[in-house]
């Protein structure tokens, strides 16, 4: 069935460094990759998304990168701060075209 | 320009009662989307919803869960004769276009628990 995988769960990083998180989906017909940031009581936001016409795609400090062959894609932020502590979501359009399939999340803390 | 809001943001039910929960998207916005979320996982979609259609429900149990998006009032996601295992965070996300690579954005969700 279709699922998106996302790894790693957890990731701990000193404040400066970088962070990635990465993702691998299973419906090949999947076109659009958006990444959704949660906080503490809060709903997702969005903070970055690609489509597959395009391989990498830049944000300020956020990027992602999209591998459609292999069919993973990947969040990176450099220089990473105390506010970027959250979970981070990757997701992928569901077969039918109609909603997001969510991966299980990666709760990111960066130490100061 | 408000983002989507949601309410109740929490919402105690004992078993056996009905939960509704409430859905505004931001403005302009048609389309609605339900998801559930529970503790320490993803979100899973429920239900697609445009004003007064329902268009895709395969993420929502067959019982005692509906949904509606009518012309003129917020998107309702009813839960009938709840059970412990309901107990999730609720959230809805909206969008203008009715396509699933198109932006989608959140409410804060409605966290229910069932006693």
């Amino acid at each position: 069935g279709e699922n998106v995988e996302q790894h790693p769960s957890t990731l701990s990083v000193q404040e400066g460094d970088s962070a990635v998180i990465k993702c691998t989906y299973s419906d090949s017909a999947s076109n659009y990759f958006p990444w959704y940031k949660q906080e503490l009581g809060k709903g997702p936001q969005l903070i970055i998304d690609i489509r597959s016409n395009v391989g990498e795609k830049k944000d300020q400090r956020i990027a992602v990168t999209l591998n459609k062959t292999a069919k993973h894609f990947s969040l990176h932020i450099t220089e990473t701060q105390p506010e970027d502590s959250a979970v981070y979501f990757c997701a992928a359009i569901n077969q039918a075209g109609t909603a997001l399939i969510f991966g299980k999340g990666t709760t990111l803390s960066v130490s100061s | 320009n408000a983002g989507v809001m949601q309410n109740p943001r929490h919402l105690v039910r004992r078993r056996g009662q009905e939960a509704r929960l409430r859905c505004s998207p931001m403005k302009g916005h048609s389309h609605v989307y339900w998801y559930r979320q529970l503790p320490e996982e993803g979100l899973k979609f429920m239900v697609y919803l445009q004003k007064e259609n329902i268009i895709d429900e395969s993420g929502m149990p067959k019982e005692r869960f509906s949904a509606e998006f009518p012309k003129e009032g917020p998107s309702i996601l009813r839960i009938q004769q709840v059970v412990r295992g309901d107990s999730a965070a609720y959230f809805c996300a909206s969008s203008p276009l009715g396509q699933a690579d198109q932006p989608q954005h959140f409410g804060d969700g409605t966290r229910l628990s069932i006693l």
